[in-house]
């Protein structure tokens, strides 16, 4: 059955502080990665991965793919109150004429001032 | 990237009673789904509004208990019938295959439903 797992479950860091949030992914056709932030309800778009090793960067965030070893990382630097978030990875799988995802359970990011 | 919008953004129901949510993108998009977020839980896809023809449901879900509608293409309704306090849940809408981010999926802001 396929699947995506994301690690940790729970972080919690200070401001200032460098993460490394972990995504592993088991589909059988691989077709993207989305990588999502969810403060309070809708989950907002960070970053989609298609290729490996290419890294996408956006400020203080940035993400890679590798679909050799299928996982992918979320890195986010010096750290901010507002990082504070549940971090959901979504795998599309190709099987399928439209873009079915796969959501992990998420990553729940607590920044300390 | 395409902007969606719900609405109501939350109620309260009783038991055994139906609400239908609508889900609106500023533009045409080629696929729309809906979600179920449970509380603590991640993401769960409940069905694939396909415009003109019948929703794909996932294992799990049922027409009768979530009938969907995608009259167009920028358009669709989920209606969560005969609710019981397992159904509070917040609902999202989502819609993808935008020309050139055909791999991208936007969400709308959710609707928090509580059943009582």
């Amino acid at each position: 059955e396929d699947k995506v797992v994301q690690s940790p479950l729970s972080l919690v860091v200070h401001e200032g502080d460098t993460v490394t949030l972990n995504c592993s992914y088991e589909v059988t056709n691989f077709r993207s990665l989305l990588w999502y932030k969810q403060e309070k309800k809708a989950p907002t778009f960070l970053f989609m991965l298609t290729s490996s090793g290419i890294e996408k960067k956006s400020g203080r965030l940035s993400s890679i793919l590798d679909k050799k070893e299928l996982f992918s990382i979320l890195n986010i630097t010096a750290t901010q109150t507002g990082d504070s978030a549940i971090y959901l990875c979504a795998v599309g799988d190709l099987r399928y004429n439209f873009n079915k995802f796969y959501f992990g359970s998420g990553t729940k990011l607590n920044v300390k001032p | 990237s395409a902007v969606i919008s719900q609405k109501p953004s939350r109620d309260i129901c009783q038991r055994g009673t139906s609400l239908t949510i609508q889900c609106q993108v500023d533009s045409q998009v080629t696929m729309m789904f809906w979600y179920r977020q449970q509380p603590g839980q991640s993401l769960t896809l409940i069905a694939t509004a396909n415009q003109g023809s019948e929703a794909t449901y996932e294992s799990g879900f049922v027409i009768d208990k979530f009938p969907i509608s995608r009259p167009n293409l920028t358009f669709s309704t989920l209606t969560v019938s005969n609710m019981s306090p397992e159904d509070s849940s917040i609902y999202l809408c989502s819609g993808g295959g935008t020309s050139g981010r055909q791999n991208e999926q936007f969400f709308g802001p959710g609707t928090r439903l509580t059943v009582l």
